[in-house]
């Protein structure tokens, strides 16, 4: 089983809004990640899990927070959103990263509009 | 902080031609390359990796070339087929680093 499971594939929330994008993946990866991704542009790093423990943050608004209850299971919860924050929000996994990187498997994404 | 770019935004081919998607990164610390191709509405896809002690990795229809001296990196798709259509990433890490650092990506579109 190399997949990595996203849900919802879709989102529609308003600015008021408190939602919850959730992953989990079962391969015995440690590593866990959220990428951004904006129309026509890559992926880009929010936040990287390694042992349950945040380990990057890169300077994403508080609006997002991210959460890893167990070594299968990433979430990130949205609260106050703003349209700009309409992206497709990825998440992946890797066995190896650092000293020894691996490719890191990604989910099929949820697809977030803010209104 | 550094990243990793594409030389072209778009690439057009023909059924059964042979493509190179190219990609130059900055960071000479890099160790870890790899290219993923993403088609419209889904997530990105591994197709091959290859690390810095290599100057070339082949897997099936695909080859990635490493040119560490010009820091230069590339995707070569033989016999290219329609479901080849998609926008293929080049990413890459170091030791140091906790992820995968995204290139900007090059749309390859193959006509029958």
């Amino acid at each position: 089983d190399t997949e990595v499971t996203q849900t919802p594939k879709h989102l529609v929330m308003g600015m008021t809004n408190k939602k919850s994008l959730k992953c989990e993946q079962h391969m015995g990866h440690r590593a866990m990640y959220w990428y951004k991704q904006k129309a026509k542009k890559p992926p880009e790093l929010m936040f990287v899990y390694s042992y349950e423990k945040l380990s990057i943050n890169e300077s994403v608004p508080s609006r997002f927070s991210p959460e890893c209850p167990n070594s299968s299971l990433l979430n990130l919860h949205l609260h106050a959103l703003q349209p700009e924050d309409s992206a497709l929000y990825l998440c992946a996994s890797s066995q190896g990263q650092g000293i020894v990187w691996t490719e890191a498997f990604f989910g099929q994404g949820t697809r977030l509009t803010v209104v | 902080g550094e990243s990793v770019g594409l030389h072209l935004p778009t690439l057009s081919v023909q059924e059964g031609d042979n493509s190179i998607i190219n990609c130059a990164y900055s960071n000479s610390a890099s160790d870890y390359f790899i290219w993923y191709k993403q088609e419209s509405g889904k997530g990105p896809q591994f197709i091959i990796d290859i690390r810095s002690n290599m100057d070339k990795r082949q897997g099936q229809r695909v080859t990635v070339l490493l040119n560490k001296t010009v820091k230069h990196l590339s995707l070569q798709i033989a016999a290219t087929q329609p479901g080849d259509s998609a926008v293929y990433f080049c990413a890459e890490g170091d030791q140091a680093g906790t992820a995968l650092i995204f290139g900007k990506g090059t749309t390859l579109s193959v006509s029958s």
